[in-house]
């Protein structure tokens, strides 16, 4: 299994700037998540998903939008991107009732 | 909601000494607590967790308490090593019901294990 994968890993983006970060995962996880990291911080939930068709917001969900047409795959877009949307974006699977989750790589944005 | 307060948020030690992080959550419902580490540029990779029906749990050098009536729980990693350098962070989660495996996390403590 390749566990969670997202692609890129790093973007660059001018102000105002539209951009779809990539995520899926193979392990037929119901559950998926999208968190930011801001350097030096912790992680704060965006937007989440507990199934295809299904999704909410999470902390901090303004500025963001996501859509989960399949089990696999939970894409973020980011419409008219904003320097405050500079962050280390982590997204995350896990299965219900078994309650670790499993994390992507990562996708280091800046917004310029 | 739920909200987790980690301390410290910085914390030194020497190769061979013992580390301690500290956790605090508000929700007495929360029943699982996993711990989290990250080292640089990598993603989060859970190294332990807790369940409310234990009290302490072990995995060679490192172990997690709690204390359900303080609400507290604590992860501890003895004769640290170099390598156990790393961003650590605790949650919280009333795992089941309608919290959809949502993690509550702590702000993270930044160890740093000196050769």
């Amino acid at each position: 299994n390749a566990g969670v994968t997202q692609t890129p890993k790093f973007r660059i983006l001018k102000i105002g700037q539209s951009m779809t970060l990539q995520c899926a995962q193979d392990m037929n996880h119901n559950y998926m998540y999208w968190y930011r990291q801001d350097p030096g911080m912790g992680l704060k939930l965006i937007y989440y998903s507990v199934g295809a068709g299904i999704t909410d917001k999470g902390e901090v969900p303004n500025g963001y939008n996501v859509s989960r047409s399949t089990t696999e795959d939970f894409p973020l877009r980011l419409e008219l991107a904003a320097p405050s949307q500079t962050s280390v974006y982590f997204c995350a699977s896990s299965y219900p009732g078994r309650d670790e989750q499993y994390f992507g790589p990562g996708t280091r944005l800046t917004v310029t | 909601g739920e909200n987790v307060e980690q301390h410290p948020s910085t914390l030194s030690v020497q190769e061979g000494d013992s580390a301690v992080i500290k956790c605090t959550y508000s929700d007495s419902a929360s029943n699982y607590f996993p711990w989290y580490k990250q080292e640089l540029g990598k993603r989060p990779q859970l190294i332990i967790d807790i369940r409310s029906n234990v009290g302490e749990k072990k995995d060679q050098r490192i172990a997690v308490t709690l204390n359900k009536t303080a609400k507290h729980f604590s992860l501890h990693i003895t004769e640290t090593q170099p390598e156990d350098s790393a961003v650590y962070f605790c949650a919280a989660i009333n795992a089941g019901g309608t919290s959809y495996g949502k993690l509550t996390f702590g702000q993270g403590t930044i160890l740093t294990v000196h050769p």
